[in-house]
């Protein structure tokens, strides 16, 4: 069974501060990984798409990593800001028209 | 100049009632779905649409019914509503089936 698990649920940081979003996923077989950012009464937003050659792709403080041999992928948010709250999805395509949601991760920054 | 609306942004009914949500996108996308998330934010497909032909119905009660008069609009009709059908429906449009997911702002249902 395809699944998409996020961890951690939830995480508050300081302002400035750094962190780090996982994605683990046995979807299989694999066609691309996307982070989305989803604010509060708000659609989600894609931050960045990876395929299966990618190991790294940044979009401003957003640096996403991939890593297919062990399945697992993550988003490092750098020198956080308030409007980086928000939850933050993982979602992972299998080939043609299949696409699985993780569960998010809910980010709060604090001053 | 939004690029997938959908109306209403509320809707809070009586169960039992008939309701529809709208959904129109102005990408040019071929595809389009809808999507309900649930109290603990999980998203989860309802159904998907591809040049008006549906290709993806998962296990959704036959009370909803979406229909797509054109490529540009895909609209959800729920009928008999129940307390279990509260939660955010968004409808989302990408280009091609396995393209990036553009999302609208969601539809807040609560059945009271």
């Amino acid at each position: 069974k395809n699944q998409v698990e996020q961890s951690p649920q939830s995480l508050i940081i300081l302002e400035g501060k750094n962190c780090t979003l996982q994605c683990n996923y046995t979807v299989s077989p694999f066609s691309n990984l996307r982070w989305y950012k989803q604010d509060t009464g708000r659609g989600p937003v894609s931050l960045t798409i990876m395929t299966f050659s990618e190991n790294t792709k940044s979009n401003g403080r957003y640096t996403a990593t991939l890593d297919a041999d062990t399945k697992q992928s993550s988003l490092h948010i750098t020198a956080s800001q308030l409007s980086d709250s928000a939850s933050y999805i993982c979602v992972v395509s299998a080939g043609y028209q299949k696409v699985t949601f993780g569960t998010g991760t809910k980010l709060q920054v604090i001053p | 100049d939004t690029a997938v609306s959908q109306t209403p942004k509320y809707l809070v009914t009586q169960m039992g009632n008939d309701k529809s949500i709208k959904c129109e996108q102005n990408l040019g996308h071929d595809t389009m779905y809808w999507y309900k998330q649930d109290s603990k934010k999980f998203l989860k497909i309802m159904f998907s649409y591809n040049n008006k032909e549906l290709i993806i119905n998962e296990t959704v009660p036959n009370r909803f019914s979406p229909k797509s008069p054109d490529k540009a609009h895909l609209n959800l009709h729920i009928n008999s509503l129940e307390l279990g059908d509260s939660a955010v429906y968004f409808c989302a449009s990408s280009l091609g089936r396995s393209g990036e997911l553009f999302f609208g702002e969601g539809s807040r249902l609560t059945v009271l």
